[in-house]
């Protein structure tokens, strides 16, 4: 079935990187933008950063832009968040979001399990 | 970069009432307006796309209104299984901020 599982949070010291990867299965993953939303401990949702289908166009949310990339594989249908100098603000469940129909303006209606990350010392 | 904003940031209301949540973006947005479900522990699911587009599967109780700047969703015979945490989102184009959220319970 269409899916998006996401994989490689944890614990991490402020200052620190860390990966986070979202597999998608189900559909053609090269035609869809793959979003990144996190959300801290109860907080509301945050949007994080956009990939478009071919990785050409990327986007971030103010609060992580310099710190963060977002990349993918469309041959291994994977997204990629790729996190830099983390913050404890920065502690959250990510989840990757995959747009409704294959163009740019979507809402988000495929959505992972998400993956938690702490950034503590 | 444009705002969202909802109200109320809770509500308390009877299983059969009617429920209007409301959402205002700084700016215009046309009809880019999405609406999602988050129950508790769990992952958000879609209810509401271009402002008033009942996703499919999604009870017919549901329904939104609104577009440019000033929208709401509307739950015309509220149900237990409606307990959540509803949050608007503009999408449009970069950032596609979410609103801060509106808790709705059961009274």
């Amino acid at each position: 079935q269409v899916q998006v599982v996401e994989s490689g949070g944890g614990v991490v010291q402020p200052g620190r990187s860390l990966r986070l990867s979202c597999e998608a299965s189900g559909f053609t993953f090269s035609s869809f933008a793959i979003h990144w939303v996190r959300q801290a401990p109860g907080k509301g949702l945050e949007w994080v950063a956009v990939a478009s289908n071919d990785g050409n166009n990327k986007y971030y949310s103010d609060s992580v832009k310099g710190r963060f990339t977002i990349s993918r594989d469309n041959s291994k249908n994977t997204l990629y968040l790729q996190m830099n100098s983390l913050r404890v603000e920065d502690t959250a469940v990510y989840y990757c979001a995959r747009v409704a129909v294959a163009a740019w303006s979507q809402p988000f209606d495929i959505w992972g399990q998400g993956t938690m990350v702490t950034v503590s010392s | 970069d444009i705002q969202m904003t909802q109200s109320p940031s809770s509500l308390s209301a009877s299983v059969g009432d009617r429920v209007t949540i409301t959402c205002r973006a700084s700016q215009g947005i046309s009809n880019y307006l999405a609406w999602y479900q988050q129950k508790s522990g769990k992952v958000p699911k879609l209810v509401i796309y271009g402002a008033s587009t009942l996703q499919s599967g999604v009870p017919s109780r549901f329904s939104g209104s609104g577009s440019g700047t000033d929208f709401a969703l509307t739950i015309s015979s509220l149900q237990p299984e409606d307990v959540a945490i509803y949050y608007c989102q503009k999408y449009n184009s970069a950032p596609f901020t979410f609103g801060p959220g509106t808790k709705v319970d059961i009274k």
